[in-house]
């Protein structure tokens, strides 16, 4: 079975400084990966995804994630963040090669909280 | 394009009581998936369906039900409320079945309490 595991549930780190948020997932078969973005009160937004092709994905607003099959991780960086990036972010997998079944919906990661201080 | 839209936003329920929850998916969109957030357990998955047919469950018990119409339209009924199923629900819309796209586009849900 998939899992995803996000390995730090907070974050805290200064404005304009880098920041990179833990993603491994466990699958025996070939996945979609995804980074959705939680602002309070408000449902999930996709921010990025690997599908197939370039293993390094990025967003319009300068976050980035990699692709590493080996050590099965899709970890997210950001060079400078901003008080706006505080957020709650989920990596997520999918089999997207699996047929129907309970491996045919999209399984999260329990989140790791993002907080920027000035 | 209209987004996902969820209703009701907030909802208080006693125990034993039922609640239907109601969404609406992006025009065009096939594909309605249900999760429960909650703080201790994170999102878990509900149920999908397309085209009216429930594609997937989760392992969530009976009392936890959903449809979809023609127009894809989705209600979940959660019957016999318990505390432990407060939470925020989130409807989830995607063009064709998860297997295939993996790629969700959320409402902003619908938080249930129950007391």
């Amino acid at each position: 079975a998939q899992s995803v595991t996000q390995l730090d549930s907070q974050v805290p780190v200064f404005e304009e400084a880098p920041v990179e948020l833990r993603c491994n997932y466990s699958s025996s078969v070939s996945v979609y990966l995804f980074w959705y973005v939680q602002y309070p009160n408000q449902g999930l937004q996709l921010l990025l995804k690997y599908l197939s092709g370039s293993t390094l994905v990025e967003s319009i607003n300068g976050f980035e994630a990699e692709f590493n099959k080996s050590q099965t991780s899709f970890h997210l960086r950001k060079p400078s963040v901003h008080i706006s990036d505080t957020a709650e972010y989920f990596c997520a997998v999918s089999g997207g090669t699996m047929g129907g079944g309970s491996q045919g919906n999209l399984i999260f990661g329990k989140g790791t909280k993002l907080s920027v201080k000035p | 394009k209209a987004g996902v839209t969820q209703t009701p936003r907030y909802l208080i329920k006693t125990r034993g009581q039922q609640v239907t929850l109601s969404c609406s998916p992006i025009s065009g969109h096939r594909s309605v998936s249900w999760y429960q957030q909650t703080p201790g357990q994170g999102l878990q998955f509900l149920f999908e369906y397309f085209s009216e047919t429930q594609r997937n469950k989760g392992n969530f018990p009976g009392r936890f039900s959903g449809r979809q119409f023609s127009n894809s339209r989705s209600e979940m009924n959660v019957s016999t409320l318990e505390l432990g199923d407060s939470a925020l629900y989130l409807c989830a819309s995607s063009l064709g079945q998860l297997r295939t796209t993996g790629e969700l586009f959320f409402g902003e849900g619908s938080r249930l309490t129950v007391l």
